[in-house]
């Protein structure tokens, strides 16, 4: 049982297009959320942590939808520099974080 | 900034070999992880150490095992290298375990 999905993808968009992913989660009891990058071949890097209030980054928005059960994040005025696969991370039942699979974003002129 | 290295970008071992991944962090924090990624598989636990000396299984333990002798250091051992452990190996810390975690830029391990 996987407790944090998300659509692989890919996502292919113009420059200057906003874009949305959702990512569900199982653990209702989950508090910590979170945004990573992943360019091709690198390590993940941590984008943005997801509060209940919702947390906006520059172009970046993140917000969390509890009764839903899962997490959001928009990307406002792509840039071809946003392309990359971006993972949803939410806690297991322990004391670890799942990883989602993560979502292939590719941004063209 | 954080920051964790690992000990090689790349390597390559021969099936039956024991391997050691050594993985370093400055920032004084408590809690290591040792993942694995692999195409359409993503990111899975091996092994994390909450304190020096403290280990607990993650959703893949078999076949590795782990070692933290001193907080910024966590190894991942390879008992005996097989084919199937070809894969990319992350290392990361976080200040408490279920708050961000930040990567090392990875080894990427070839067993032939």
């Amino acid at each position: 049982r996987k407790e944090v999905e998300q659509d692989p993808g890919p996502f292919n968009v113009p420059e200057g297009a906003t874009v949305a992913f959702n990512c569900t989660y199982s653990n209702s009891a989950s508090q910590s959320f979170f945004w990573y990058r992943q360019d091709c071949r690198k390590e993940p890097k941590l984008l943005m942590s997801v509060y209940s209030s919702g947390n906006e980054d520059g172009r970046f928005t993140a917000q969390l939808n509890r009764a839903s059960q899962y997490i959001s994040l928009l990307i406002r005025d792509s840039k071809l520099s946003d392309s990359a696969t971006y993972l949803c991370v939410g806690p297991n039942s322990g004391y670890a974080l799942n990883f989602g699979k993560g979502t292939s974003l590719l941004v063209t002129p | 900034d954080v920051k964790v290295t690992q000990s090689s970008r790349y390597l390559v071992k021969r099936t039956g070999e024991k391997v050691f991944l050594e993985c370093v962090q400055d920032m004084d924090h408590e809690n290591m992880f040792w993942y694995r990624q692999d195409p359409g598989l993503g990111l899975r636990l091996i092994y994390f150490s909450y304190d020096v000396k403290m280990k607990e299984k993650g959703d893949i333990p078999e076949g590795y095992s782990v070692s933290r002798e001193k907080k910024e250091r966590f190894s991942l051992i390879l008992e005996s290298a097989s084919t199937n452990q070809t894969s990319m190996y992350l290392c990361a810390s976080s200040l408490y375990p279920l708050y961000e975690q930040y990567f090392g830029p990875g080894t990427r391990l070839t067993v032939t």
